[in-house]
């Protein structure tokens, strides 16, 4: 088990320019979660995947930004024209859901940082 | 809506000693989870222990230790025998126990642990 892995672990962009993360969460969990975490604050949600479907998408997610999972492995978020305020560390966690269990603990990646110029 | 509360300053502890972190929640979910989670300088989110709105006893893994009063809505972590590699952010964040299992975080407590 090795744990989540995102890529880039650092981004530098100019504003306007397209930007594509990537998440590999722990084989076999079947939630992936991306998270947004701005200087000083706590993760915010973004989105969730149950295996490939998307489950639920914050009002943080704007129409610039999309999050897939194809086949239910790895995520990638992408965000379209980016802007100065779109400058974040971006997490992503997985998960082992199981259906009636009370306890559902997220495991973190080392998250990517986005500054946008 | 879950909130999470944590107002504490940025805190010095020395090495060896104890030190307890506060956090205070609001939420009308009947049961829910609560998570602290340690964020060193690398940006990590590391998860330290959970417990569970209806569990009778306060949660404990090694040196951590969760202070559950439900009646407060408080959960506070205690991290005992302090060691240089505490130092890092502290996240307190809580779950609904149904559905969309997603995370809301406090704002954090700094810790920085001096020998």
């Amino acid at each position: 088990d090795t744990g989540v892995s995102q890529n880039p672990r650092h981004k530098i962009t100019k504003r306007g320019q397209n930007v594509t993360f990537r998440c590999d969460p722990i084989s076999e969990h079947n939630r992936l979660y991306w998270y947004r975490q701005t200087l000083g604050q706590g993760p915010e949600f973004l989105t969730y995947f149950q295996n490939e479907a998307q489950l639920e998408k914050s009002r943080l997610l704007s129409d610039r930004f999309s999050a897939e999972r194809p086949k239910g492995s790895f995520s990638t978020l992408e965000i379209q024209r980016t802007e100065q305020g779109d400058s974040a560390m971006y997490l992503c966690a997985s998960s082992s859901a199981l259906a009636g269990a009370p306890r559902e603990t997220q495991y973190f990646g080392p998250g990517t940082r986005l500054l946008v110029l | 809506a879950q909130k999470i509360t944590q107002t504490q300053p940025g805190m010095f502890v020395q090495e060896k000693e104890a030190v307890t972190l506060d956090c205070t929640y609001d939420t009308s979910d009947p049961s829910y989870g609560l998570f602290w989670y340690k964020q060193p300088s690398s940006g990590e989110m590391i998860f330290l222990i959970y417990q569970g709105s209806y569990d009778q006893q306060n949660a404990t893994e090694g040196r951590y230790s969760l202070n559950f009063q439900k009646a407060r809505k408080s959960a506070n972590l205690v991290i005992s025998a302090s060691q240089l590699g505490d130092s890092a952010m502290y996240f307190c964040a809580m779950s609904a126990n149904y559905g969309n299992n997603r995370l809301a975080f406090g704002k954090g407590n700094q810790v920085v642990v001096i020998p």
